[in-house]
Parts: structure tokens; C-alpha cells; sequence
């Protein structure tokens, strides 16, 4: 079975500044992929980032990146310059290799503050 | 090139009246996935159906709720005799099928906020 841990109900940040939200995830399988998603206000889910388990470098997506520590077994999402519509839910995800569905977190509040 | 389409994006139930939940996934996509958030909670896996089967449905309650996906037409997610506690987001997602690569992008609908009153 597979469990994805968030911490934090809710983060606050400066507008400009760097953020990071904390992810640690529980499997058994040798392979797997990780996601983050953001879910603003209006509800629609937005696929951010994705980091394989074999990947050999975290991955990147402009403002967005990945904290990715296999042993520790965590998946942080790092936002850089946040800006104001940064201010929303943010889940992490997991699956494994030959399974369809994604397993989620319970989701991290972030405020950006002006 | 539409993204996933939910219809209708909020409905309104009595208890024990029926749901009806649409899905038209993403123009060349054969996969559907439906996922549940209950308030204040991640989205939780309910099914997932390729035309005409239903995969997996170890995430579907045992009573009252049922998918499909026809050869023609969206997908549906049927929930009878409704309940309270089936207030919630429903969203679909589609995908391509799965190549062997963990990273198989589940594009998601905008949902379908359901309340039973």
C-alpha cells in the first residue's frame, strides 16, 4: 500500500519569497512516480511537477521544483519568487509502477502574503 | 483541444434521490479515473474504467455507487439513494494509455461539487 504524509495544514510566505512544502511518501514498490498538484479556489486540480524514482536529477519547472530525497523517502515542492496567485492547495501524489491510481495527500494551504 | 469535461459542475440532492455524474475525457484519451475529496481532504481513488470495463474499482463503496464508460458517450458515475456523506468533489481524469513509465499524466476535469441536502 502506498501513503503520502503532508504536514502542514497550512504555510504563509512573503510575496517574493521562497516556500517549501513538505511531502514524505510510504511504499514498497522499487519504482514509482511523484507528483504535486495545486488546487486554487476555483477547485480545478493543475498538474505542477513530477519526479520519477529513478530520476537522476530533481526535477524543474520554472518557479517550481523538487526537493527529492529517496532515503528519507520525502518529496518536497520548492516554489521560488512566490507571487500572490501562488495562494492555494497543494497536494502530493503518488504512483507506483503498474498501478493506475494516484494516491494523495491531505493537502497544504499556502497563503502568499503582499 | 477541450480538456476533460464534467457536466454538471454542481448538483443539488434530496437524500435518496439519485446522481448522475458526467465525464468526457480528453479527445484520444480510452482512460477514466474517479476520484472523491471530501471536505478538507486530498482526492481519494474511487474507479478506474477503459471503454466498456471498469479495471479497477477498489476505491468504490460497495453499495450504491456504480460507473461505466460506453463505447459511445462520457463516462458516468452513478450514485443511488444519495446520502449526506456522499456530499463532495467528484473529478474525473483521463489518461492515454499506460506505456510502462510511472509518469502517465492524469489530465483532471474541473469537477463536480455535489450536495445532498
Amino acid at each position: 500500500a502506498q501513503k503520502i504524509t503532508q504536514t502542514q495544514p497550512g504555510m504563509f510566505v512573503q510575496e517574493k519569497e521562497a516556500v517549501t512544502l513538505d511531502c514524505t511518501y510510504d511504499t514498497s514498490d522499487p519504482s514509482y512516480g511523484l507528483f504535486w498538484y495545486k488546487q486554487p479556489s476555483s477547485g480545478e486540480m493543475i498538474f505542477l511537477i513530477y519526479q520519477g524514482s529513478y530520476d537522476q536529477q530533481n526535477a524543474t519547472e520554472g518557479r517550481y521544483s523538487l526537493n527529492f530525497q529517496k532515503a528519507r523517502k520525502s518529496a518536497n515542492l520548492v516554489i521560488s519568487a512566490s507571487q500572490l496567485g501562488d495562494s492555494a492547495m497543494y497536494f502530493c501524489a503518488m504512483r507506483g509502477i503498474g498501478s493506475e491510481k494516484l494516491v494523495f495527500g491531505k493537502g497544504t494551504k499556502l497563503t502568499v502574503n503582499p | 483541444n477541450a480538456g476533460v469535461m464534467q457536466n454538471p459542475r454542481h448538483l443539488v440532492r434530496r437524500r435518496g434521490q439519485e446522481a448522475r455524474l458526467r465525464c468526457s475525457p480528453m479527445k484520444g484519451h480510452s482512460h477514466v479515473y474517479w476520484y472523491r475529496q471530501l471536505p478538507e481532504e486530498g482526492l481519494k481513488f474511487m474507479v478506474y474504467l477503459q471503454k466498456e470495463n471498469i479495471i479497477d474499482e477498489s476505491g468504490m463503496p460497495k453499495e450504491r455507487f456504480s460507473a461505466e464508460f460506453p463505447k459511445e458517450g462520457p463516462s458516468i458515475l452513478r450514485i443511488q439513494q444519495v446520502v449526506r456523506g456522499d456530499s463532495a468533489a467528484y473529478f474525473c481524469a483521463s489518461s492515454v494509455p499506460w506505456s510502462g513509465n510511472s509518469y502517465n499524466e492524469q489530465f483532471f476535469g474541473p469537477g463536480t461539487r455535489l450536495t445532498v441536502l
